[in-house]
């Protein structure tokens, strides 16, 4: 099966620009995740979306973060205006959920930003 | 905060040796899951136990769970260079949705 895709692999802005990205979950995974990754550290969870709902945003800076998954399928994530500090791979994942059970999460490639 | 704390931060072994890397956590647990980071293939799903497993084998993999003691280790036998990489271990909360917390990672070297 295909697995998460997610585009642009790469983007370089500079900072008060703004950037989106883009994924498209694993077909049927209803449930998706996008994750921000700073070097050298663990994934931390942006927010998570049940189909086309949000399921947990509490760790979004909504002040300059957004995301939508407008039909239940794919995705985008956005930020506006960048800082320095949003350096980052921003990662997107998505699950099969049965029963009330989750299951393991599948990750796209990964988004590395750069703002300068 | 983080819910898991993986130790060694860093472990270099020879090729053929066995690998431990241990997590600990903070709060109960639905389950646990491990992944591996590598630049190769990104981040992928390694093997996951539930709350009310002890241990759980996969191929080379050997996972264990003391609820007790709110930890976990990953053992890999007979490590080949191509183990190489970031294992992180990952929790999931009983309360809430499935939203998994994980740790700053171990990076594991092995050397030919």
């Amino acid at each position: 099966e295909a697995g998460v895709a997610q585009s642009p692999r790469y983007k370089i802005i500079e900072k008060r620009q703004s950037v989106a990205f883009w994924c498209n979950p694993i077909s049927g995974h209803a449930t998706l995740y996008w994750y921000q990754q700073i070097l050298g550290q663990g994934p931390k969870l942006l927010i998570q979306f049940q189909n086309n709902g949000v399921v947990d945003d509490s760790q979004l800076p909504k002040d300059r973060f957004s995301a939508e998954r407008l039909k239940g399928v794919d995705s985008t994530l956005k930020i506006q205006p960048a800082k320095l500090e949003d350096s980052a791979v921003y990662l997107c994942a998505s699950s099969y959920t049965s029963g009330g059970f989750y299951n393991e999460q599948f990750f796209g490639p990964g988004t590395r930003l750069t703002v300068l | 905060s983080q819910q898991g704390e993986e130790d060694p931060q860093a472990l270099s072994i020879q090729e053929g040796e066995n690998a431990t890397m241990n997590c600990s956590y903070k709060t109960s647990i639905n389950n646990l899951q491990w992944y591996r980071q590598n630049s190769g293939r990104g981040l992928v799903h390694l093997i996951l136990i539930r709350s009310n497993e002890r241990e759980k084998h996969s191929g080379r993999l050997r996972v264990t769970l003391d609820t007790s003691k709110k930890s976990s280790s990953l053992l890999i036998t007979a490590s080949r260079a191509a183990d190489t990489a970031s294992y992180f271990c990952a929790t999931s909360l009983i309360q809430g949705a499935q939203k998994l917390v994980f740790g700053q990672g171990t990076r594991l070297t092995i050397n030919p």
